[in-house]
């Protein structure tokens, strides 16, 4: 029982484009959400969270979206650079006691092209 | 400061062995969790540790089991090694239990287990 997914294995965009990277999840007890990026030989590096009580979350170029109704999230990055290639994972958690559980997607592999 | 760091970085097991995987903390930082994370998959939740004592777990057997260190490092043991048990193991670290919703966690770069 997958709770957290993410339907597109890959993507590919022209430099300077923007890049949304979708993330679907079941679990409504959901609070809070997470996007990481990860490098070959490196571990995920954090990008963005967004809370429940949010629907949106700006840092810089990257922007992420949450519908609650939807059960949906949604990063976006503009302007698309080539050092973003790299796979982006989705994760969410409901918090029980300050404990925080991430439950993971299995990753874009995002590839932006010069 | 330093980041999160892993070791060793590689190791072969053979199947019904055990296991001692290691990690260094952020500095700092007082939460510690363990992720498993095979070929093609996201990371899998195995159990945090906040300052020495567990505090939460995933879906892993008790044959996984970890400590917290005074110094806030951590290990994470696994026993009788199967061969589904071959996966990247990523140690991730937090400043505390409260600031992993908005700053989520650092990681390193992981331990690549392999059981043969």
């Amino acid at each position: 029982d997958q709770q957290v997914k993410q339907n597109s294995p890959s993507l590919s965009v022209q430099e300077g484009r923007i890049s949304i990277l979708n993330c679907d999840y079941t679990n409504s007890m959901f609070d809070y959400f997470l996007w990481y990026k990860k490098y070959p030989a490196e571990g995920p590096t954090f990008l963005i969270s967004i809370s429940s009580i949010k629907d949106k979350n700006e840092d810089g170029r990257f922007t992420v979206f949450l519908n609650k109704s939807a059960k949906h999230l949604s990063l976006h990055i503009v302007p698309s650079q080539p050092g973003d290639s790299a796979v982006y994972f989705c994760a969410a958690s409901a918090t029980t006691s300050g404990t925080y559980k991430y439950i993971f997607g299995t990753g874009t592999r995002l590839k932006v092209l010069a | 400061e330093t980041g999160v760091t892993q070791s060793p970085t590689h190791l072969i097991k053979t199947r019904g062995q055990q296991v001692t995987l290691r990690c260094s903390s952020q500095s700092g930082h007082n939460t510690v969790s363990w992720y498993q994370q095979a070929l093609g998959q996201g990371p899998q939740f195995i159990f945090q540790y906040y300052r020495e004592e567990e505090n939460g777990r995933g879906n892993f057997p008790p044959r996984f089991s970890g400590l917290q260190f005074p110094n806030y490092s951590s290990e994470l043991n696994v026993n009788a090694l199967e061969l589904d048990d071959s996966a990247l193991y990523l140690c991730a670290s937090s400043l505390d239990l409260l600031r992993q919703g908005v700053e989520g966690y650092t990681f390193g770069s992981g331990t690549r287990l392999t059981v043969v």
